[in-house]
């Protein structure tokens, strides 16, 4: 089925960077996309890119482009998104996500999103 | 960009009655990349359905998603007190990949 594991907890000042790890088992790595989603306290799911594994190949949510950098070690089945010159806004918790394929009974590829690491809080304070 | 916008923003309702919960998106959206996923407190999200209509393995069938174009639903047919969550629509397909801003079920 698959397992995504993060770290707990980064603690951070305003404009430093931060390089969470998301490390992937119980699947081959390099054939689903890895997705990065953050959520603040009590607020919604903001989508932040997507990485493909098997090139290293990355899409970056606009909001983000220019500060966030997505990568994978294939080596350690790894994925990484670094959020550079980090302001208080910026703290949330940050899910790595496996993106998969199902196929309905007529054959139809539908997309989501259906393994999610636990999150790490990342608090970006001063 | 195409917005989606879910509705109520929060629905309480008691056991056993039946929710519907909508997903309006701001321009059409097809169907194979349209998710729903539930999220309980202090929990990671869930995927639910896919597709806008498939559940996904392990998923009970009281879950039923629906619609196409711009216009989707998630239906629980038989509210469990379990089932009080967060729940969110999602686009998957070309970037940006968007949710909903969330229905909240209240048990």
């Amino acid at each position: 089925q698959g397992q995504l594991v993060q770290p707990g907890v980064e603690v951070k000042k305003p404009g430093a960077s931060v390089k969470v790890s998301c490390k992937a088992s119980g699947y081959p790595f390099t054939t689903y996309d890895i997705n990065w989603v953050r959520q603040a306290t009590g607020q919604g799911l903001e989508w932040m890119g997507w990485m493909n594994p098997n090139n290293g190949g990355a899409v970056y949510e606009k909001t983000f482009q220019g500060r966030v950098t997505m990568t994978r070690d294939t080596s350690t089945n790894t994925a990484y998104m670094e959020l550079s010159s980090l302001r208080s806004e910026d703290t949330a918790t940050y899910y790595c996500v496996r993106g998969a394929i199902y196929f309905s009974g007529s054959g139809t590829r539908n997309y989501g999103m259906d393994v999610w690491g636990q999150g790490t809080t990342v608090t970006v304070s001063s | 960009e195409i917005v989606l916008t879910q509705s109520p923003d929060t629905l309480s309702l008691s056991p056993g009655e039946r929710a519907t919960l909508s997903c309006r998106a701001s321009q059409s959206v097809d169907s194979n990349q349209l998710a729903w996923y539930q999220q309980k407190p202090g929990q990671a999200p869930r995927l639910l359905i896919c597709g806008a209509s498939t559940r996904v393995p392990g998923i009970p069938d009281r879950f039923s998603g629906g619609g196409s174009g711009t216009d989707f639903s998630l239906t629980i047919s038989r509210l469990e007190p379990e089932d009080s969550a967060v729940y969110y629509c999602h686009r998957y397909g070309p970037s940006p990949r968007t949710f909903g801003q969330g229905t909240k079920v209240e048990i």
